[in-house]
């Protein structure tokens, strides 16, 4: 089945800077990638989510990016704050709706 | 839209016992799926239902099953409760479970097996 490698584990940054987190998946018939972001005692919450026919996706100061050749994908934030301090998991799916998701990074943003 | 509601919110139970946990999808959302969230093993697939029939299954053990109501709302059971059953349950709806469908994640059921 799919598996889906997340790293880092833990990222700590300084607010204003970029955070990076990679994903890697292992099935390359996967051809949906969705990034969930949950707060502490909270729900996943979709923040954004890229197709495999498209390699690019910007939704304000979030992007994903998607190499499926190498078969990973990442999730850039720009000018971090620090309500996005959060834990991030990195998803990914192929035909029917079963997710797999990343082990999760747990983002830090120090004010 | 009342976002996906689950019931209940908190359970204690005992080992041998079983549990019955409750999903509401968003109004309109057909597909129902379901996920262990524990911090040894993240997040875990279990199974998927739509139209009142699992679609997809996960890989665990037939102790956890569930089932899909004519108004979409799901179930999921876990009979002879053991220990490491204790995590968070989430249940997520999207609108007909395609591929791309976006899954919108209720707020968990936090079961503690005892």
């Amino acid at each position: 089945g799919e598996n889906v490698e997340q790293h880092p584990s833990t990222l700590s940054v300084q607010e204003g800077d970029s955070a990076v987190i990679k994903c890697t998946y292992s099935d390359s018939a996967s051809n949906y990638f969705p990034w969930y972001k949950q707060e502490l005692g909270k729900r996943p919450q979709l923040i954004i989510d890229i197709r495999s026919n498209v390699g690019e996706k910007k939704d304000q100061r979030i992007a994903v990016t998607l190499n499926k050749t190498a078969k990973h994908f990442s999730l850039h934030i720009t000018e971090t704050q620090p309500e996005d301090s959060a834990v991030y998991f990195c998803a990914a799916s192929k035909g029917r709706r079963a997710l797999t998701f990343g082990s999760g990074t747990r983002l830090q943003v120090q004010p | 839209k009342a976002g996906v509601t689950q019931t209940p919110r908190y359970l204690i139970k005992t080992r041998g016992q079983q549990v019955t946990l409750s999903c509401s999808p968003i109004s309109g959302h057909r597909s129902v799926s379901w996920y262990q969230q524990t911090p040894g093993q993240g997040l875990q697939f279990l199974f998927e239902y739509f139209s009142e029939t699992q679609r997809n299954k996960g890989n665990f053990p037939g102790r956890f099953s569930g089932r899909q109501f004519s108004n979409s709302r799901s179930e999921m059971n876990v009979s002879t409760l053991e220990l490491g059953d204790s995590a968070l349950y989430l249940c997520a709806s999207s609108l007909e479970g395609g591929v791309t469908d976006t899954q919108y994640f209720g707020p968990g059921t936090r079961l503690t097996v005892l």
